[in-house]
């Protein structure tokens, strides 16, 4: 059964500094992996997601995720963050042929001015 | 356009109501699911729907019972509920059963006093 490890509950970054959110996962075979942004009271966004092919991929407002499969790694990152950044980050782990989808745990990441 | 929308946003109930928790797609997806979420905490699945029939039932309790008219339609109906059974339930769709990605809607906020 696939799993997800998010290690960082909490992370406070300030306005303009970089973030990472970090995420390791544990299944068989190549897994479908996905990064969901949920701002306060509502749902979840699909800020990327990666299924095959280049390993560092590109999702909306400016977020990008690198799969390290040596590592068992999927971790988000975002060069310059925003206020309105300020969130709970979802990593998500799937596979083909399978309707689980397992989440981490959460990182709740906080903006300071 | 990848938009589930759900209705209503908030609902309040006593132990004793009946009510009931929607959810729309358009994107031509024929899986369907309802997830719920507690504060700070990922969302657990409860059920799936694929091509109009229940899959998965995640050994949720009798007061909580799906529904899908067609294909585009989810209902959750919600009977003699407990007050720990308030949270934020949110519903998703994706293509069909075990490929790609699962889109969520905003949820529904339910009180149950």
């Amino acid at each position: 059964a696939q799993s997800v490890t998010q290690p960082d509950i909490h992370i406070t970054v300030s306005e303009g500094a970089s973030l990472e959110l970090r995420c390791n996962y544990s299944y068989g075979a190549t897994p479908y992996l996905f990064w969901y942004v949920q701002s306060p009271g509502q749902g979840l966004q699909l800020l990327l997601k990666y299924f095959s092919g280049d390993t560092l991929v590109q999702g909306i407002k400016g977020f990008e995720a690198e799969f390290k499969r040596s590592q068992s790694s999927f971790n988000l990152r975002k060069p310059s963050v925003h206020w309105s950044d300020a969130a709970e980050y979802f990593c998500a782990v799937g596979a083909s042929n399978d309707y689980k989808l397992s989440f981490g745990a959460g990182t709740t990441v906080t903006v300071r001015a | 356009d990848t938009e589930v929308t759900q209705t209503p946003k908030h609902l309040v109930m006593g132990m004793t109501n009946k009510k009931s928790l929607k959810c729309e797609q358009h994107m031509g997806h024929r899986a369907m699911y309802w997830y719920k979420q507690k504060a700070k905490k990922p969302p657990e699945l409860m059920f799936v729907y694929s091509y109009e029939k229940l899959s998965i039932n995640e050994s949720v309790p009798s007061r909580f019972s799906p529904e899908c008219p067609n294909s585009s339609l989810l209902n959750l109906h919600l009977h003699a509920l407990q007050p720990e059974d308030s949270a934020l339930y949110l519903c998703a769709s994706s293509q069909v059963l075990g490929q790609g990605t699962q889109y969520f809607g905003p949820g529904t906020r339910l009180l149950v006093l």
